[in-house]
């Protein structure tokens, strides 16, 4: 069966600081990748996405992923964050056409 | 172009009433999705529907649960008889008519459901 593994539930970062978010994957087929960010009392905004193509995908406001099939690995990287980038993100992959599956969420919370 | 729209964002009952959770797709989508969040987890699949078919429920409850998605108006997530399980966040979400495996399901900003 496949599932999605987010080790970190909570990651503390001060601003500026470099952070990644974890996201591990099992899954027996092929699959597309996302990533989504969740602010408080909101819902899900999609981040970025790997479908096809170039394994490193950016997003618009910094934030980067790298699929590696190898490793089944999207981990979530940002160079240098904001206090706005306070959220809970999660990581989630689409096995087939439809049903995805989310991991349990990582609550990153940028210090002044 | 208006988002996934889903009404109410809050709603409070009592066990043993009905709760009723609605969700307009984005205009031009015809496939919606329906996720469960409880507490301190991740969203969970529960029903995919396309106008006036259910085409996977396999993440709905057995008992107390229907979703229907009819030719006109929004979607309609239905809880019978709550309990204080059924406490969570639910989430809409829509995709465009192709529903094919490539595309991106976009989500609305949830109704939270409490129930005392």
């Amino acid at each position: 069966a496949q599932s999605v593994t987010q080790l970190d539930s909570q990651v503390p970062v001060f601003e500026e600081a470099p952070v990644e978010l974890r996201c591990n994957y099992s899954s027996s087929v092929s699959v597309y990748l996302f990533w989504y960010v969740q602010y408080p009392n909101q819902g899900l905004q999609l981040l970025l996405k790997y479908l096809s193509g170039s394994t490193l995908v950016e997003s618009i406001n910094g934030f980067e992923a790298e699929f590696n099939k190898s490793q089944t690995s999207f981990h979530l990287r940002k160079p240098s964050v904001h206090i706005s980038d306070t959220a809970e993100y999660f990581c989630a992959v689409k096995p087939g056409t439809y049903k995805y599956i989310f991991g349990t969420g990582t609550r990153l919370k940028v210090l002044a | 172009n208006a988002g996934v729209m889903q009404n109410p964002r809050h709603l409070v009952r009592r066990r043993g009433q009905e709760a009723r959770l609605r969700c307009s797709p984005m205009k031009g989508h015809s496939h919606v999705y329906w996720y469960r969040q409880l507490p301190e987890e991740g969203l969970k699949f529960m029903v995919y529907l396309q106008k006036e078919n259910i085409i996977d429920e396999s993440g709905m409850p057995k008992e107390r649960f229907s979703a229907e998605f009819p030719k006109e108006g929004p979607s309609i997530l239905r809880i019978q008889q709550v309990v204080r399980g059924d406490s969570a966040a639910y989430f809409c979400a829509s995709s465009p008519s192709t529903g094919g495996s490539s595309d991106t399901q976009y989500f609305g900003p949830g109704t939270r459901l409490t129930v005392l």
